[in-house]
């Protein structure tokens, strides 16, 4: 069975720039979450999506970051436009609905803006 | 607010054990969970304890729980050079479906032969 996959691996664009990170979660896992990771800091929750539909997206930095999940399968995580301190690893997880003690995680996408 | 902490380093000698420590404020914590972050990998989940339980073992793995003190351990016995890695301690509060997971820094394991 696949794991949790994420695309690109890295990117690296200029502030003022957009990018578009992908998941493709584990088939027929409906909880889909994003996390970021910002150098020498924690992990940090931006939001969850439960099929098609955001469940909790208090972890969103600000305006310039926007998620979907149309359809409930793969995810977009979009940033427009970039800043110098949305550098970091942008994690996706799934797990299955009712039995979601352990998120999947894909290998993440390192995010570099210049 | 909620806050995981973890020590950043940890060095041991190949075949010695490893303990690596965790506090965390949340006492609302429901699962505390283990992942391991290998170099240019992701995370996988290493183990799980839930809240009400002291401590869990799986092979070369042990879990201790002080909910008390709010503080989680894990000790990898006979530590391997294949056990280098970043090990994260995260929780989360909640027994609904929203599981978000709240994090500490990690602890970079380094074991020397």
């Amino acid at each position: 069975e696949a794991g949790v996959t994420q695309f690109p691996s890295h990117s690296v664009i200029e502030k003022g720039q957009t990018v578009t990170l992908r998941c493709d979660p584990i088939s027929g896992h409906d909880n889909l979450y994003w996390y970021r990771r910002v150098m020498g800091k924690e992990i940090k929750f931006l939001l969850h999506f439960v099929k098609e539909s955001k469940q909790d997206e208090s972890g969103m930095p600000n305006n310039r970051f926007l998620a979907e999940r149309t359809g409930g399968t793969y995810s977009t995580l979009k940033v427009q436009p970039a800043e110098l301190e949305d550098s970091g690893v942008y994690f996706c997880a799934s797990s299955p609905l009712l039995i979601n003690n352990e998120q999947f995680f894909g290998p993440g996408t390192r995010l570099t803006v210049l | 607010g909620e806050d995981v902490e973890q020590s950043l380093f940890l060095s041991v000698r190949e075949g010695d054990s490893s303990v690596i420590n965790c506090t965390y404020t949340d006492s609302s914590s429901t699962y505390l969970y283990w992942y391991k972050q290998e170099p240019g990998a992701g995370l996988q989940l290493l183990t799980y304890i839930f809240s009400n339980m002291d401590m869990k073992q799986d092979q070369r793995l042990t879990v201790l729980l002080n909910k008390k003190d709010k503080h989680l351990s894990l000790r990898i016995a006979d530590t391997q050079t294949g056990d280098s890695a970043i090990y994260f301690c995260a929780e989360t509060g909640s027994a609904g479906n929203n599981r978000k997971l709240i994090w500490g820094l990690g602890t970079s394991l380094a074991v020397n032969p």
